[in-house]
């Protein structure tokens, strides 16, 4: 089975400006979880989504958003982009239908530098 | 909610000796365990996960952690290293409650494991 695909893998964006990043979860994994890779904050989860839905969110603010779509690739919107906001973005792709079987599979991740 | 703590931010050690790495969890509910190791510029692999069953869980590459409920720990543990495991390693927690652990794992800092010739 290919992996987890993320696309860009890198980005440099500018201030106030907004970014798209995309997910593509093994094939037959209905769940995708985000988190944001900072050197001083560590991993921190931003949101999860299955069959379309956002299930969990993490503490991030409403310029960070989400969606999946019906083949279960996902995007992440990030706008008004702050320098705070650069980080490696990672996206998990979820093995499983419920929390006692599910395990994660990371992708190589999306760096956004913000400059 | 969940926490993690990772007790040793650098760990170096030679080619061939002993490694533990350290972690303990906080959790209100029930948790599934996992360890994941990140090589530079690269995401997160698997290494090895608790969901139940026996409290001693083993990697295909020598790595073995065992789930310690009384102590809240999973140390991850291996009798030989080699050059090749130096990279940082975190460790990872999701509670069994429902919706607020839906896809949520919550990590720990990251220990980085140094293997010297």
């Amino acid at each position: 089975k290919a992996g987890v695909t993320q696309t860009p893998r890198y980005l440099i964006k500018t201030r106030g400006q907004q970014v798209t990043l995309s997910c593509s979860p093994i094939s037959g994994h209905r769940s995708v979880s985000w988190y944001q890779q900072t050197p001083g904050q560590g991993l921190q989860f931003l949101f999860e989504y299955f069959s379309e839905t956002q299930r969990n969110k993490g503490n991030f603010p409403g310029r960070f958003s989400g969606r999946q779509f019906s083949n279960s690739r996902s995007e992440m919107n990030v706008s008004t982009l702050e320098l705070g906001d650069s980080a490696l973005y990672l996206c998990a792709s979820v093995e499983g239908l419920s929390p006692s079987t599910d395990t994660q599979y990371f992708g190589p991740g999306t760096r956004l530098t913000v400059l | 909610a969940q926490s993690v703590t990772q007790l040793d931010s650098q760990v170096p050690v030679f080619e061939e000796a002993p490694v533990e790495l350290r972690c303990n969890y906080s959790s209100s509910v029930s948790v599934y365990l996992f360890w994941y190791v990140q090589y530079p510029n690269q995401g997160l692999q698997l290494l090895l996960k608790y969901l139940s069953g026996s409290t001693l869980v083993e990697s295909i590459n020598g790595f073995e952690a065992e789930f310690n409920k009384s102590q809240t720990s999973f140390h991850l543990r291996k009798p030989s290293v080699h050059i090749s495991d130096t990279a940082e390693y975190f460790c990872a927690v999701r509670g069994n409650a429902g919706g607020t652990s839906y896809g949520k794992l919550t990590f720990g800092q990251g220990t980085i494991l140094t293997v010297h010739p």
